[in-house]
């Protein structure tokens, strides 16, 4: 079956453009989540959905980051007026269950460069 | 808080073992293994709640050792698909992971 999809792989953009990054989660699954990943460290976390209700949001650096899931399904993570520390890999996971501990499973994230 | 993991590289050659650990001040609601391969997504490994828990598959295990501040991932018979780099998470409310900084694993033939 399908697996968890990021659109685009790859993004350049110049300091201060925005940026819409694209999240398809496995069909059915109730959670995801958004983690940025700089280079050499492990994914941190940014935010959090169950349906299309974001329940954490508390991982965002900052008010241009911004993250919807309108029906329950695809998301969007958004940064506006891109910074050249915003360049890192952002990454999309998405989870069956909601309560007990379960596996995410990772999309091969989005590489993002802000020049 | 950020678990801790040690070491922070390894170098084997194709059938040797390894030893990655992950540990915590405090004790942790559960830990997670992922391995990552440069540029891919990371993968699931396993997930261990108990503490005193074990768990293995094929040539990989884990343990959560009893006071669940510290878990251990042993890798046998080391293969080269094995390397990459190695997170554990812990759990901080609703399934939100906090990793580690990552053990990165090289096998060579």
């Amino acid at each position: 079956g399908a697996g968890v999809s990021q659109s685009p792989r790859y993004k350049v953009a110049k300091r201060g453009q925005d940026v819409a990054l694209r999240c398809d989660p496995i069909s059915g699954h109730v959670s995801l989540f958004w983690y940025q990943q700089a280079l050499g460290q492990g994914p941190e976390f940014l935010t959090y959905f169950q349906n299309e209700a974001q329940l954490d949001k508390s991982g965002l650096p900052s008010d241009r980051f911004f993250a919807e899931r309108p029906e329950g399904s695809v998301s969007t993570l958004k940064i506006q007026r891109t910074q050249q520390e915003d360049s890192a890999v952002y990454l999309c996971a998405s989870s069956l269950q909601v309560l007990d501990s379960y596996e995410q499973y990772f999309g091969p994230g989005t590489r993002l460069t802000v020049t | 808080q950020q678990p801790v993991q040690s070491p922070q590289a390894v170098i084997l050659r194709e059938g040797e073992d390894a030893v990655i650990n992950c540990s915590s001040s405090k004790a942790l609601y559960s830990v997670h293994w992922y391995r990552q391969k440069h540029g891919e997504a990371p993968v699931f490994l396993m997930i261990l709640l108990k503490g005193g828990e074990q768990k293995g598959h094929d040539k990989i295990s884990a343990s959560f050792n009893e006071k669940k501040q510290q878990s251990s991932l042993y890798l046998t018979a080391s293969q080269l698909s094995y390397s990459g780099t190695y997170f554990c998470g812990t759990e901080k409310g609703a399934q939100k992971l906090v990793f580690g900084q990552g053990t990165r694993l090289t096998i060579n033939p």
